[in-house]
């Protein structure tokens, strides 16, 4: 199983700041990484599929970049609708797909 | 637009069983791979079950496989999870989830999620 470690846990930020979030996979997923966006009481939202590329309809404040192990969501500015929790997945080795344990993004 | 709405979560007893189903609309069903995902209160996202648009292929998460089976009606564009021997840990709210495209395994539309309680 291809393990997902997101760091850091929690991201105390104020609008208007770049946030940067980190996924990092147990073995190389190649570019086979996605990004979701989640709010209280909603479903997960797609943000960034295959590393780099924007979801429909995502800003394009939002972007993703890295490879094989190290994957990075950027968000260039916060928009205070940006603050959520934020979750990385991949596809590229399963069953089973496996998801990482989520990045809070809050308001300082 | 594409629409995903869960229905069949509540409350049941351990060892208990409970079937949710999702009623797909707005794209071509019968194109698309479905999946079920969980969430636990207060934690992060589960994988749980999948399965091919045409029903070949069928994958479970090792937490529920033996208990949980996958299927689908390309007619009525449903996709449902029935769950026997129900546990405490599968207490969750449960997601379907459309992929993005065939072979692709992440998810471009969610429902609104259904909720399982298993408590006795």
């Amino acid at each position: 199983e291809v393990v997902l470690t997101q760091s850091p846990a929690t991201l105390s930020l104020s609008p208007g700041e770049r946030a940067t979030l980190s996924c990092r996979t147990s073995q190389s997923v190649g570019s086979s990484l996605a990004w979701y966006q989640q709010k209280p009481g909603q479903a997960p939202r797609l943000l960034i599929y295959d590393t780099s590329n924007r979801a429909t309809g995502i800003p394009a404040r939002f972007s993703g970049s890295g490879s094989e192990t190290d994957f990075t969501l950027t968000i260039s500015s916060l928009e205070p609708e940006d603050f959520a929790v934020y979750y990385c997945q991949q596809r590229s080795h399963w069953p089973p797909l496996t998801f990482g344990g989520g990045t809070k993004v809050e308001i300082k | 637009q594409v629409q995903l709405v869960e229905s069949g979560g509540g409350v049941v007893q351990p060892g208990g069983s409970l079937r949710l189903s999702c009623a797909a609309s707005g794209f071509s069903f019968s194109n698309y791979g479905m999946h079920w995902v969980r969430q636990a209160p207060g934690k992060g996202l589960e994988w749980v079950a999948f399965i091919r648009y045409s029903a070949s292929n069928i994958d479970y998460a090792d937490s529920v496989k033996g208990r949980f089976t996958i299927s689908r009606d390309n007619s009525k564009n449903t996709v449902s999870l029935q769950m026997n021997s129900l546990r405490a840990e599968d207490t969750a709210v449960y997601y379907c989830a459309k992929e993005r495209r065939d072979a692709y395994s992440d998810f471009d539309y969610w429902g609104q999620g259904t909720l399982v309680t298993v408590s006795s």
